[in-house]
C-alpha cells in the first residue's frame, strides 16, 4: 500500500462543466502520473509531475491541466467535460526516481460526464 | 514508437489448469517491463517485474514471467490457477522518455471455470 488515496471516487457531471479530480499521497514521492482507462485501450498517461510545479503532459492531454502545489498532492481539472472524457482515472506514484521503479496505483475514479 | 501488445482479448481456463497470458513490447532500448493484475473495480496490483539479470522473474501471488529479447515477449505464467485469480491482466512497458511513464497493453481478461 503506497498511501494513494484518490477523491472522489464517483462522480457524475454535466457536459461542459469544470471537473477536478485529486489524488494525495503520504510518502513524499516526487514523481506522480494521471493516467485514464478505457475498454480496449488499457491505461494511458494523461499528465505526469516530476516535482512541486513540475508537471508535462502525456499522451492524451487534451482537454486536460494539472498542478500540484504540494509534494502531496496531484490534481487533475477537466475545464469543460466533454462525454470522451468519461473514463476511469487512475493516479499513480513512482516509487523512485529509475524507470526502472515501480509504479503504485490508487483506487481510481470512475467519471462519467452526461 | 514503444508499444505492448496483449494478443488475447479473454482467456478462459478451469482452475487447477495452467496459465499463460502473452505479451509482446516493441522498445529500442533496455526495457523494463511490469505485469499488473486488476479485480473488479479495484486499483492496479504489481505481480512483478524485470528490468535485469535472470530473466524469468518470480512475483507474488504464485506468478512468473520469463522476458525473451529475442522475441519481444514477456509472457506471464502460473501452474496452477485458482479461481480468485481471475482478473483483468495487464503488461506494461516503462519509457525512460515522458518522466518514465508506463506504456500499457490492451489487458487480458482471465475467467476461472470451477
Amino acid at each position: 500500500d503506497a498511501g494513494i488515496t484518490q477523491s472522489p471516487r464517483h462522480k457524475v457531471t454535466e457536459t461542459g462543466t469544470p471537473v477536478t479530480l485529486r489524488c494525495h499521497q503520504t510518502e513524499n514521492h516526487r514523481y506522480m502520473y494521471w493516467y485514464r482507462q478505457d475498454p480496449g485501450h488499457g491505461l494511458r498517461l494523461i499528465h505526469y509531475s516530476y516535482g512541486v510545479k513540475d508537471t508535462d503532459k502525456g499522451e492524451v492531454s487534451d482537454g486536460y491541466s494539472v498542478s500540484r502545489s504540494k509534494t502531496e498532492d496531484f490534481l487533475l481539472t477537466l475545464e469543460s467535460a466533454t462525454s470522451s472524457q468519461t473514463s476511469v482515472y487512475f493516479c499513480a506514484i513512482r516509487a523512485g526516481t529509475g524507470s526502472y521503479n515501480e509504479q503504485f496505483f490508487g483506487p481510481g475514479t470512475r467519471l462519467t460526464v452526461l | 514508437a514503444q508499444s505492448v501488445t496483449q494478443p488475447d482479448i479473454h482467456i478462459t481456463v478451469s482452475e487447477g489448469a495452467s496459465l499463460e497470458l502473452r505479451c509482446n513490447y516493441s522498445y529500442g532500448a533496455t526495457p523494463y517491463l511490469f505485469w499488473y493484475v486488476q479485480s473488479p473495480g479495484q486499483g492496479l496490483q504489481l505481480l512483478l517485474k524485470y528490468f535485469s539479470g535472470d530473466t524469468l522473474v518470480q512475483g507474488i501471488k504464485g506468478f512468473e514471467a520469463e522476458f525473451k529479447r529475442s522475441q519481444s515477449s514477456f509472457n506471464l505464467r502460473k501452474p496452477s490457477v485458482h479461481w480468485s485469480d481471475a482478473a483483468e491482466y495487464f503488461c506494461a512497458v516503462g519509457a525512460d522518455n515522458q518522466g518514465g511513464k508506463l506504456i500499457f497493453g490492451q489487458g487480458t481478461e482471465l475467467s476461472v471455470k470451477p
